[in-house]
């Protein structure tokens, strides 16, 4: 157990949707990540929060956003959902998420678009 | 653009041989990183790299790092079933806070 929790485990919802993935990061860590799992991509990375700030970004959206609450959990939001945004979606984190620390990954939530 | 590159992207080899995965980056880094995902499962860190020439191993793995190439080797010794898995490189790049993985490699041993 990485200590990184993850929830839904598994979503199914349809075409034009929101939803809203949520991630808790190990005790004591500071930095949050997000992560898109797909055949054809890949491992993408979509953003970091550190301590409640937007840090880095990557491959994400427009249609996606996500935060970093005070309390550090953090949320995926994706919205208008399409059948290309079906993937394995990874949160992780580390404890200050600079240079040269290992990442925890959660479990993933498994998101199908019907 | 940032490009993490691993070659094979698919290996099956027999139990007992050697074999070693690349891993090519395109950015200035010196801290390179290995993990293993099993199917349906999470990833897990293996190593951590964090200047040039460095070697880690444990048990059959052993990884190292040569960052005037932008080339880490990730050698498997003696291959055993349970090393079945995909393995992933990934780069956190010079001056930014992105974590950028490869492509993974995806490894299968056959008994």
């Amino acid at each position: 157990d990485s200590g990184v929790t993850q929830t839904p485990k598994h979503l199914i919802t349809a075409t034009g949707q929101r939803v809203t993935l949520r991630c808790s990061p190990r005790s004591g860590d500071l930095s949050v990540y997000w992560y898109q799992q797909s055949l054809d991509q890949g491992l993408q990375f979509l953003i970091q929060y550190y301590n409640g700030e937007e840090r880095a970004k990557g491959n994400i959206l427009e249609r996606f956003s996500a935060q970093q609450f005070p309390d550090l959990h953090s949320e995926l939001n994706l919205s208008s959902l399409e059948l290309g945004d079906s993937a394995l979606y990874f949160c992780a984190s580390s404890l200050t998420g600079t240079a040269g620390e290992k990442l925890f990954f959660g479990s993933g939530t498994q998101l199908s678009v019907l | 653009e940032l490009k993490v590159e691993q070659n094979p992207l698919f290996l099956s080899m027999q139990e007992g041989k050697n074999y070693t995965i690349y891993c090519n980056y395109s950015t200035t880094s010196d801290r390179l990183y290995w993990y293993r995902q099993d199917p349906g499962k999470s990833l897990e860190s293996l190593f951590v790299l964090l200047s040039n020439g460095a070697v880690k191993q444990e048990g059959r793995l052993m990884a190292s790092l040569d960052t005037k190439a932008r080339l880490s080797t990730l050698h498997i010794t003696a291959a055993v079933h349970d090393l079945s898995a995909t393995y992933f490189c990934a780069v956190d790049v010079s001056g930014t806070y992105k974590y950028i993985f490869g492509t993974g490699t995806r490894l299968k041993v056959l008994a």
